[in-house]
Parts: structure tokens; C-alpha cells; sequence
């Protein structure tokens, strides 16, 4: 089955560059239609959107954050990374990976638990 | 950017009610809407993709609807396992998706 596993630092102080890694299984990120997704949501706040990167390794980004984001991946180690510049208290919150297919209208049908990121000094 | 507006953002009902959530579009796009389930501290959970296909393990009693601007999530009797806060997503734009800002949906 399909599984996703985020980690990453739980504290980053502001100005830094945060770096998450998605760790998966279940599924090949050369398939053609998958791709690796990122989503986060600060404490009681819907979901943002961040960006997504698929099997051909074309890449997507929320319009607000794209000069500060970078996703990449590594089929070989069935691995997506997501890197942050200039973090900011107001990027504290629940950071997410999912996969998504493009078959099911690119919704995000498998998702990892979630790593908790905190930014403060 | 697309914008996904959703309606009510909280809601309050019983156990055995019927209920309907709205998301609307800032523009078209078409059916490429998903819905979400979250329960707190918990990740979401899929729903409903292409506005009314039900992923696979969502009970019945989920169904959703629409296309164009204008989609609606209804719960046919609510459960006890059902109060929780849901979120619908467009994916039109590849460019970049949209999340609502969400239904909390409570026990009354």
C-alpha cells in the first residue's frame, strides 16, 4: 500500500532555510501521472497548497511563495524535497506530503501523518 | 489564482440529519474538485474526486455534485464519526491548486 513519511526540523529559527523530506512506498514517482505534493496548515487554519512535482519532473508552486520554494525529487530513493528561504514565524504549522495521480482529476488521495515545524527564535 | 470559496464555515447538526456543503469557483473549472475530510490532528482524507466519484473505502451516505463554479458535498445521515471539517480543492489549474478554508462541521 501506499505510504508517505515527512521529516525535517521541528524548530528553525526566522531567516533560515527550512528543508523537508517526503519518504515514500507503495508506489514508482517515474510512473507516468504520479506526482509528490506538498501542503501545509498553520495551527487551527485550512490547508495551503505549496507545490507539487511529477513523474516528468515538471514542477508547480503557489504563486505567494514560489521565490522561496524549491521541490526536487529522487526516484531512486523514493524521496521528494521541499526547501523554504527566509522563513518567517507565519510559516509555523503542520507541513504535509500526498501523492496524487492525475487519473483521479490530480486529487490527493494518499497522505503522509504530518511533521510539525516551528519557527521562532 | 483561483479562488474556492466554501459555505458555511461552521455548521452544528444531529446524528441521522442530512447535510450539504457549498464550494463555489471563482471560475470554471469544470470538475476537477475534490473533497476532503479532517479530523483534528489527524492529515485529510479523500473524499470525492472529479466532483462526484466517491475514493475508494468513502461510505455511501457521501455524495457530491456539480461542475462549472458551483459544487456541493452532501452527507445523507450524519454519523457520529462524520463531525470533523471538510475542504474542497480545486485542480483545473495545474499551475496551482486551491484549497477552500474550510466547513467545521459540529455535533448540535
Amino acid at each position: 500500500q501506499i505510504t508517505l513519511t515527512e521529516s525535517g526540523p521541528t524548530l528553525v529559527k526566522p531567516t533560515q532555510t527550512l528543508t523537508l523530506t517526503c519518504t515514500f512506498s507503495g508506489f514508482s514517482h517515474s510512473t507516468a501521472g504520479v506526482a509528490v505534493g506538498w501542503i501545509r496548515q498553520p495551527p487551527e487554519k485550512a490547508l495551503e497548497w505549496l507545490a507539487h512535482i511529477y513523474w516528468n519532473d515538471a514542477k508547480f508552486y503557489s504563486t505567494s511563495l514560489k521565490s522561496r520554494l524549491a521541490i526536487t525529487k529522487d526516484s531512486s530513493k523514493n524521496q521528494v524535497v521541499l526547501t523554504m528561504t527566509n522563513v518567517d514565524p507565519v510559516d509555523t504549522g503542520t507541513y504535509y506530503c500526498a501523492h496524487l495521480h492525475t487519473s483521479n482529476y490530480h486529487s490527493y488521495d494518499f497522505w503522509g501523518q504530518g511533521t510539525l515545524v516551528t519557527v521562532s527564535s | 489564482d483561483i479562488q474556492m470559496t466554501q459555505s458555511p464555515s461552521s455548521l452544528s447538526a444531529s446524528v441521522g440529519d442530512r447535510v450539504t456543503i457549498t464550494c463555489r469557483a471563482s471560475q470554471n473549472i469544470n470538475t476537477y474538485l475534490s473533497w476532503y475530510q479532517q479530523k483534528p490532528g489527524k492529515a485529510p482524507k479523500l473524499l470525492i474526486y472529479g466532483a462526484s466519484t466517491l475514493h475508494s473505502g468513502v461510505p455511501s451516505r457521501f455524495s457530491g455534485s456539480g461542475s462549472g463554479t458551483d459544487f456541493t458535498l452532501t452527507i445523507s445521515s450524519l454519523q457520529p464519526e462524520d463531525f470533523a471539517t471538510y475542504y474542497c480543492q480545486q485542480s483545473q489549474s495545474s499551475i496551482m491548486y486551491t484549497f477552500g478554508q474550510g466547513t467545521k462541521l459540529e455535533i448540535k
